[in-house]
């Protein structure tokens, strides 16, 4: 069965680099139609985007966040990274890592997410 | 970037009652390839968001049919009919036809 893990730091200080770990089973990010993609969830607010990564290597990036991002994968492993860089507190959320299997089938299957605290 | 606007923010109702949420989008969701890409996920308290519909109104894996979707264009519907305990939580409803993805910032179904 399909599964998501995600792993992370827990807690950082502003101005570091976050660097998140999207661990998979049940499918592969060579398969076409594949893409995997970090969606984060500030404590009791609603979902941002930040970035889609897919079996071509193909990317895509919210604006929001600038020049910060850079979504990455590890197709024999089965992983995809994210990095954010200079973070501060506005960077705390649960971050979470989701597949697609085709825009029809986007975000089928989520991970359980991973809390990141940025505080000095 | 495209907002989507979900209402009731609220939404109190009792087991077995039928009920609505709404999402309207600041512009049309009609992709130049004929699809809408417009989605509806729910989150119960402590979880990951989970995909509910696709595409407006085709129903997820494993997702009863209780839930159904509709709409076209700006202003789209999730109803549920006949809720139950397990349908408590948080709605979102989200955009993929213009970049960057949105999200609906998310209708929270409670017992009344």
């Amino acid at each position: 069965q399909v599964t998501l893990k995600e792993s992370g730091p827990g807690i950082l200080q502003p101005s570091q680099t976050l660097s998140l770990t999207c661990s998979f089973s049940g499918f592969s990010l060579s398969t076409s139609g594949i893409c995997v993609s970090w969606i984060r969830q500030p404590s009791g607010k609603g979902l941002e985007w930040l970035a889609t990564i897919c079996w071509e290597d193909s990317k895509g990036y919210n604006p929001s966040l600038k020049n910060r991002l850079t979504i990455s994968k590890d197709t024999s492993n089965n992983q995809a990274f994210l990095k954010i860089t200079s973070v501060d507190t506005a960077d705390t959320a649960i971050y979470y890592c989701a597949r697609s299997f085709t825009i029809a089938a986007i975000f089928d299957y989520w991970g359980q997410g991973v809390m990141v605290t940025v505080s000095s | 970037d495209v907002v989507l606007t979900q209402t009731p923010s609220i939404l109190s109702a009792t087991i077995g009652q039928s009920v609505s949420i709404s999402c309207r989008s600041s512009q049309s969701l009609l992709d130049s390839d004929g699809n809408t890409y417009l989605y509806w996920f729910l989150q119960r308290p402590g979880q990951s968001p989970q995909r509910l519909i696709y595409l407006v109104s085709n129903l997820g894996s494993g997702v009863p049919n209780r839930f159904s979707g509709s709409g076209s264009g700006t202003d789209f519907t999730l109803k549920i009919s006949g809720v139950e305990a397990e349908d408590l939580g948080v709605y979102y409803c989200m955009q993929a036809t213009h970049a960057p993805y949105t999200f609906g910032a998310g209708t929270k179904l409670e017992l009344k």
